[in-house]
C-alpha cells in the first residue's frame, strides 16, 4: 500500500542548530512531494515541493529538501533554526495529478532557547 | 498568491444544530477543493473531494448525509455539519487546487466545538 512515513514524532533542537526532518515514501514510481508546516491552531502552509528536475529544492523560511530516489526519501533541512520554527511539519505525496494527497503523521519540532 | 480563507475560524454550537463552514480561494480559481478533519495530535484525514459543479466524492467511512459539501463556484466550497454531536468536535481544514496543477493550498482551519 502507498504510504508516507515520518519516523520522528518529536524532535528537539537548540535555537541556531541545524535541523533535518525525515520523510520516506512507499510508491512504485516517483510521486509529487511536499512539505507543509502547521503552527498551533492554524492551517497548513506549503514550505516547498518537488515535481521533477533538480533534486535539491529551496523553499520558504530558509528550508530546503533533497529528493533521493534510491532511498525513497525527501528530507527537510534547515541550517539554523529559529524559535519561530517550532511547529508541526507534514510530509505529503501525490502519485498522480488527480490523486488525493497522502500525509505523513507529522513531526513536532521543539526549539530550545 | 494562492490564498485560501475559511469562515468562521471558531464556532461553538449546541448538539443537534447544523453548522456551515465556508472555504474560499481568494486569488485563484479552484476547480477542486478538499475537506479534511484533524484530530488532536493527529495527521489530516481527508473527508471528501469536490469538483466545481459536481457532487463531492466522500472517503470511506465519511457520512455524506451528515457532512454536506457544496462546491457551487470556482472560489467557494461549503461544508455543513448536520445535526452536530459532540463527537463531531474537531478541527476542519479545507484546501483548494487550481485546475491543471498539483499543489493544494490550505485554509487556516475551523475549530468546531459541539456542546
Amino acid at each position: 500500500a502507498q504510504s508516507v512515513t515520518q519516523p520522528d514524532i518529536h524532535i528537539t533542537v537548540s535555537e541556531g542548530a541545524s535541523l533535518e526532518l525525515r520523510c520516506n515514501y512507499s510508491y512504485g514510481a516517483t510521486p509529487y512531494l511536499f512539505w507543509y508546516v502547521q503552527s498551533p491552531g492554524q492551517g497548513l502552509q506549503l514550505l516547498l515541493k518537488y515535481f521533477s528536475g533538480d533534486t535539491l529544492v529551496q523553499g520558504i523560511k530558509g528550508f530546503e529538501a533533497e529528493f533521493k530516489r534510491s532511498q525513497s526519501s525527501f528530507n527537510l533541512r534547515k541550517p539554523s533554526v529559529h524559535w519561530s520554527d517550532a511547529a508541526e511539519y507534514f510530509c505529503a505525496v501525490v502519485m498522480n495529478r488527480d490523486d488525493k494527497i497522502i500525509f505523513g503523521k507529522g513531526t513536532r519540532l521543539h526549539i530550545l532557547p | 498568491g494562492a490564498v485560501v480563507s475559511q469562515h468562521p475560524s471558531r464556532v461553538i454550537c449546541k448538539s443537534g444544530t447544523s453548522v456551515k463552514i465556508e472555504c474560499r480561494s481568494l486569488d485563484f480559481q479552484a476547480t477542486t477543493m478538499f475537506w479534511y478533519r484533524q484530530f488532536p495530535k493527529k495527521s489530516l484525514m481527508l473527508m471528501a473531494t469536490s469538483n466545481e459543479g459536481s457532487k463531492a466524492t466522500y472517503e470511506q467511512g465519511v457520512e455524506k448525509d451528515k457532512f454536506l459539501i457544496n462546491h457551487a463556484s470556482l472560489t467557494l466550497s461549503t461544508l455543513t455539519v448536520t445535526s452536530a454531536h459532540p463527537e463531531d468536535s474537531s478541527f476542519y481544514i479545507c484546501s483548494a487546487r487550481m485546475g491543471g496543477t498539483d499543489t493544494q493550498y490550505f485554509g487556516p482551519g475551523t475549530r468546531l466545538t459541539v456542546l
